[in-house]
């Protein structure tokens, strides 16, 4: 059965800190890794991953892939409060675009 | 473009009722999905389309059903409602080809 897990399952941060979410896998026929954020609603898209090694950037959001240790991280530079949220880790295996989800690492930024 | 949109936002249920919870998408996606989410859970995949006329189930399909007559719908039917079913319910689509799933604000049911 494929599995993802994420830790820790939450953090409180200090706006300004930087942190550093953990995922990892163990799927089937691994495509990609991909990053969601989750507000008060519907998940919405951060990054996806396919290659080992190769740093996603996206303002103080970034994250990396390492096919070898089945594993991914994002982190998260200079918190903000916006940045609370739940941080959710989806691996896409086998055929079909199914993702598994992980639990997710719940954030708090506080002032 | 409204990307994914579900229907309705929230729904109380009785236990034995039944209903269909409604997605659309319009950015032409064959890929169609449906998930649950359960408090401090991540997401569960219930069924998925890859399609018009193609369904298959998830990792939880047990007392759902599903259709996908057309591209655009991808309707998501609950026959006899149990306490257990109580969650948010979100639709996601893709494009073929594709790995980025993009999900719908959620419908959030719950059966007493």
């Amino acid at each position: 059965e494929d599995k993802v897990v994420q830790s820790p399952l939450s953090l409180v941060v200090h706006e300004g800190d930087t942190v550093t979410l953990n995922c990892s896998y163990e799927v089937t026929n691994f495509r990609s890794l991909l990053w969601y954020k989750q507000e008060k609603k519907a998940p919405t898209f951060l990054f996806m991953l396919t290659s080992s090694g190769i740093e996603k950037k996206s303002g103080r959001l970034s994250s990396i892939l390492d096919k070898k240790e089945l594993s991914s991280i994002l982190n998260i530079t200079a918190t903000q409060t916006g940045d609370s949220a739940i941080y959710l880790c989806a691996v896409l295996g086998g055929t079909a675009s199914k993702l598994t989800f992980g639990t997710g690492t719940r954030l708090q930024v506080t002032l | 473009n409204a990307g994914v949109t579900q229907t309705p936002k929230f729904r109380i249920l009785k236990i034995g009722q039944s209903m269909t919870l409604q997605c659309a998408q319009d950015m032409n996606h064959n890929y169609m999905y449906w998930y649950r989410q359960d408090p401090g859970m991540g997401l569960k995949l219930i069924y998925y389309s890859v399609g018009a006329g193609i369904t298959d189930k998830g990792e939880v399909p047990n007392g759902y059903n599903v259709s996908r007559s057309t591209t655009e719908d991808f309707p998501l039917r609950l026959e006899l409602a149990a306490p257990s079913q109580t969650s948010v319910y979100f639709c996601a689509s893709s494009a073929q080809g594709s790995d980025t799933q993009y999900f719908g604000p959620g419908t959030r049911l719950t059966v007493l």
